[in-house]
């Protein structure tokens, strides 16, 4: 069974970065997987994909402060010179038949 | 632009029915699979169905499956969930979104369902 594990919350001082994990379940290492944004009290928005092999590809008008990258069965999204909109929840998400989301880190800009 | 629109949330009784459209825009319709996530207040994201490009297949969360339907015409470039046999744990936000190759990479703004008495 496909399952997405987040740590739970996370945070960085402004104009630090932080580097957020996604991992996949055991035999699943090989999947890519979806990074999303949610602000508070507004809905997702498609940050970027990341593959096993660590490309990354990411949506429109998505800063370039935003980056991926993979090692083994995690999938990282990293946020260099955080400002305060950076403020959200982050969920990774990937799919088999279903579509499949991991718990969400919650992100405080100190 | 790619939008995606979302109607039809209301309150509804537990045991009703009620059917979400979304109104997609500004991309070839016809060639994406189609996915609702709902999320219920605090709660995360929940993956409720999925649909193909042509609407041949269709999958369900086993939270939904037997009550809700997914479908969709390419014709008119929108999308329906039909849902029935309505229950508490179905109140959340509902969202459309579009689903290339199992990778959600737009959403729309989501559409309030309240399910009590």
């Amino acid at each position: 069974q496909l399952v997405l594990t987040q740590s739970p919350s996370a945070s960085a001082s402004l104009g630090a970065s932080v580097k957020l994990t996604c991992t996949l379940s055991s035999g699943h290492s090989n999947y890519a997987i979806a990074w999303h944004q949610q602000q508070p009290e507004k809905g997702p928005r498609f940050l970027m994909k990341v593959t096993s092999d660590g490309s990354y590809s990411k949506g429109d008008g998505i800063p370039d402060r935003f980056s991926g990258s993979s090692s083994g069965a995690e999938r990282y999204l990293t946020i260099s010179s955080l400002q305060s909109d950076d403020e959200a929840d982050y969920y990774c998400q990937s799919w088999r038949t279903g579509r499949v989301f991991g718990g969400g880190t919650k992100l405080t800009v100190l | 632009e790619v939008q995606l629109l979302e109607s039809g949330g209301v309150l509804v009784q537990p045991g009703g029915s009620l059917r979400l459209s979304c109104a997609a825009s500004g991309f070839t319709f016809s060639s994406y699979a189609m996915t609702w996530v709902r999320q219920a207040p605090g709660q995360g994201l929940e993956w409720v169905s999925t649909v193909s490009d042509n609407g041949m297949r269709t999958y369900y969360a086993d939270s939904v499956k037997g009550r809700f339907t997914m479908s969709r015409d390419n014709s008119k470039s929108t999308l329906d969930l039909q849902m029935s046999s309505l229950r508490a744990e179905d109140t959340a936000v509902y969202y459309c979104a579009r689903d290339p190759f199992g990778i959600i990479d737009y959403w729309g703004q989501g559409t309030l369902v309240t399910v009590s008495s």
